[in-house]
């Protein structure tokens, strides 16, 4: 009964175009909603929050959009970098204090 | 300015022994999260404490683990008689009061436990 999917494993974006990481919730209790990156052997860093007062949040190159109707956020990174390439968490939480995490979702950006 | 501690990096424990891990939180922090990650899933919320208390403990198992956060000293995840299924990365994360549904936890490099 996983309450946060992410049902990309993996993708793969070219250096230079968009990457959009997808993440959809099941608990319509939710309200709160970060994004994390994780590089292999170290902690996840945050990248980004949203809240469900907003359906959008931008900093930088990286923009979280948020449907509450339909139970899914996403993430755009753009334009994409090698550097981006790593494992991307979406997490999700109704107090905004423990969160519930996805599986996450491999992204490799090809030079 | 240190980020979240945690030791050892790596534990290796032998099947019916105790484990201990520590953290301590950036300073300034007040609230300790614990999160378990086993290999290809996502982490998993275990605890929660600020100092000399537990808040949701909801997601640690019954038996054999506990969690403490002492007035001073590192958090510490115990767990007893280890199994091979407790094989996995333990996480630590902390925030100072009312942040982590704005600017997130800042999570430790974590400690990974293998029992052998």
């Amino acid at each position: 009964d996983q309450q946060v999917k992410q049902n990309s494993p993996s993708l793969s974006v070219q250096e230079g175009r968009i990457s959009i990481l997808n993440c959809d919730y099941t608990n319509s209790m939710f309200d709160y909603f970060l994004w994390y990156k994780k590089y292999p052997a170290e902690g996840p860093t945050f990248l980004i929050s949203i809240s469900s007062i907003k359906d959008k949040n931008e900093d930088g190159r990286f923009t979280v959009f948020l449907n509450k109707s339909a139970k899914h956020l996403s993430l755009h990174i753009v334009p994409s970098q090698p550097g981006d390439s790593a494992v991307y968490f979406c997490a999700a939480s109704a107090s905004g204090q423990n969160f519930v995490f996805g599986p996450g979702t491999r992204l490799s950006v090809l030079p | 300015n240190a980020g979240v501690m945690q030791n050892p990096r790596h534990l290796v424990r032998r099947r019916g022994q105790e484990a201990r891990l520590r953290c301590s939180p950036m300073k300034g922090h007040s609230h300790v999260y614990w999160y378990r990650q086993l290999p290809e899933e996502g982490l998993k919320f275990m605890v929660y404490l600020q100092k000399e208390n537990i808040i949701d403990e909801s997601g640690m198992p019954k038996e054999r683990f506990s969690a403490e956060f002492p007035k001073e000293g590192p958090s510490i995840l115990r767990i007893q008689q280890v199994v091979r299924g407790d094989s996995a990365a333990y996480f630590c994360a902390s925030s100072p009061l009312n942040s982590p549904s704005d600017y997130g936890y800042t999570f430790g490099s974590g400690t990974r436990l293998t029992v052998v």
